[in-house]
């Protein structure tokens, strides 16, 4: 089955600097990739998600990568500010089948100090 | 609109008890799905249903795990001779369909002492 690993664990950034995420998945016929933020606490919420026949998606400070190569995708946050602090979690599914279900990362626990 | 709602928020319960845990999807949303979240750790699969039927239960620990949806809407998971390792937060997704984006809910946080 599908097994997807994130890196890395922590992350701690500079108010306005980028954080990078990484993830890779095992599954070739994974066609579709999430990215969820945790605040503590709280439901996962959905902030950007790029399907396998797209290679960039971008929406304002947030960007997602993806290479089926490789089979691994990425998150870009830009210019990062405080309440960006949150658990990230990557996920891979293989949309429309008769799964469909979602097969997350680790987490990777991002800390914005102002 | 409203989103994914769970209820009850915490449930606590002792071990060998008996616990429903209850999930309103948004509505016109036919896909369904259960995750449970252990601390520290990424939501894991637990069943999907697309309308009334489970598409998808590979994901259930064992037997004493059931989940229904008998209307195709409200879904209600059910946990039988509770142990302490079930306990968990236990979180329902939807989506429009299984192509589409999925949802969270707030997660019903279970403690079984």
């Amino acid at each position: 089955g599908e097994n997807v690993e994130q890196h890395p664990s922590t992350l701690s950034v500079q108010e306005g600097d980028s954080a990078v995420i990484k993830c890779t998945y095992s599954d070739s016929a994974s066609n579709y990739f999430p990215w969820y933020k945790q605040e503590l606490g709280k439901r996962p919420q959905l902030i950007i998600d790029i399907r396998s026949n797209v290679g960039e998606k971008k929406d304002q400070r947030i960007a997602v990568t993806l290479n089926k190569t490789a089979k691994h995708f990425s998150l870009h946050i830009t210019e990062t500010q405080p309440e960006d602090s949150a658990v990230y979690f990557c996920a891979a599914s293989i949309s429309g089948g008769s799964q469909g279900n979602l097969i997350f990362g680790k987490g990777t626990k991002l800390s914005v100090k102002p | 609109g409203a989103g994914v709602s769970q209820t009850p928020s915490n449930k606590v319960t002792e071990k060998g008890k008996y616990v429903e845990l209850r999930c309103d999807p948004i509505s016109g949303h036919t896909a369904l799905y259960w995750y449970r979240q252990s601390l520290g750790q990424g939501p894991e699969f637990l069943i999907y249903f697309q309308g009334t039927g489970a598409a998808d239960d590979s994901g259930l620990p064992n037997d004493r795990f059931f989940a229904v949806r008998p209307e195709g809407s409200v879904s209600t998971l059910k946990i039988q001779r509770t142990e302490r390792g079930d306990s968990a937060v236990y979180l329902c997704a939807s989506s429009l369909s299984s192509l589409d984006s999925q949802y969270f809910g707030p997660g019903t946080r279970l403690l079984v002492l």
